[in-house]
């Protein structure tokens, strides 16, 4: 079966601070992966997703960045983050084609002080 | 580009009374998937529907795709307090390699 893992549950980092988030999949191979923020009470914005290692598609322009240095693995980080990163961050990953579901992640939720 | 759209935003009902959430997208869609986070969780896959008029029931849950492809529904029949969460529905992108998410319907069970 297969797993997603994230981590940290909680984050607290003071503004200007650098980000690293990290999620691993297990008991899957070439998914490709992605990145939400979700705004306390709203909807999902996604940030960016993966097809293949070393391919990111970038959705919302910001300070953020991802890499996928493995095939299961997807990082999110940022050199110096802002007021407006805080939220809670979604992992998720999917089997390729649209007719695949996507399972997300436990989630981060970071506050930026 | 393409949007998905939900109403209402909020809902809250008593307990065992009926709730209904509508999704809406500005592009016809090859399928329709809804997915249910509750409070301080995650989102989870509840469901998908591909064919045109599709109807699929889940317990108390009735799911419809709309005849154009274009938009869709979730039924709750007689709600409970377990149903309390956001309700999502998500249509693929263009190239299928995404879901767009729309801004979700939460809803609130009054016991």
């Amino acid at each position: 079966s297969q797993t997603i893992h994230q981590w940290p549950a909680t984050l607290v980092q003071p503004v200007g601070s650098p980000l690293s988030l990290e999620c691993t999949v297990e008991g899957t191979s070439n998914p490709n992966l992605y990145w939400y923020r979700q705004a306390a009470g709203r909807g999902l914005q996604l940030l960016f997703y993966s097809v293949g290692i070393g391919q990111i598609s970038s959705e919302v322009p910001q300070n953020l960045s991802a890499s996928r240095p493995q095939d299961r693995q997807f990082i999110l980080s940022s050199k110096k983050l802002l007021l407006s990163d805080s939220g809670f961050y979604l992992c998720a990953w999917m089997w390729r084609g649209p007719y695949n579901e996507q399972f997300f992640g436990p989630g981060t939720r970071l506050t930026v002080l | 580009g393409q949007q998905v759209m939900q109403i209402p935003q909020y809902q809250h009902v008593q307990e065992g009374e009926d709730f209904t959430t509508y999704c809406n997208s500005s592009t016809t869609l090859s399928n329709i998937q809804w997915y249910k986070q509750r409070p301080g969780g995650h989102p989870v896959f509840l469901i998908q529907l591909v064919k045109s008029g599709e109807v699929k029931k889940q317990k108390r849950l009735t799911f419809q795709f709309g005849e154009a492809k274009k938009n869709s529904s979730l039924h709750i029949t007689a709600t409970q307090t377990t149903d309390v969460g956001t309700y999502f529905c998500a249509g693929p992108d263009n190239y299928g390699q995404n879901f767009v998410f729309g801004p979700g319907t939460r809803l609130s069970v009054l016991p």
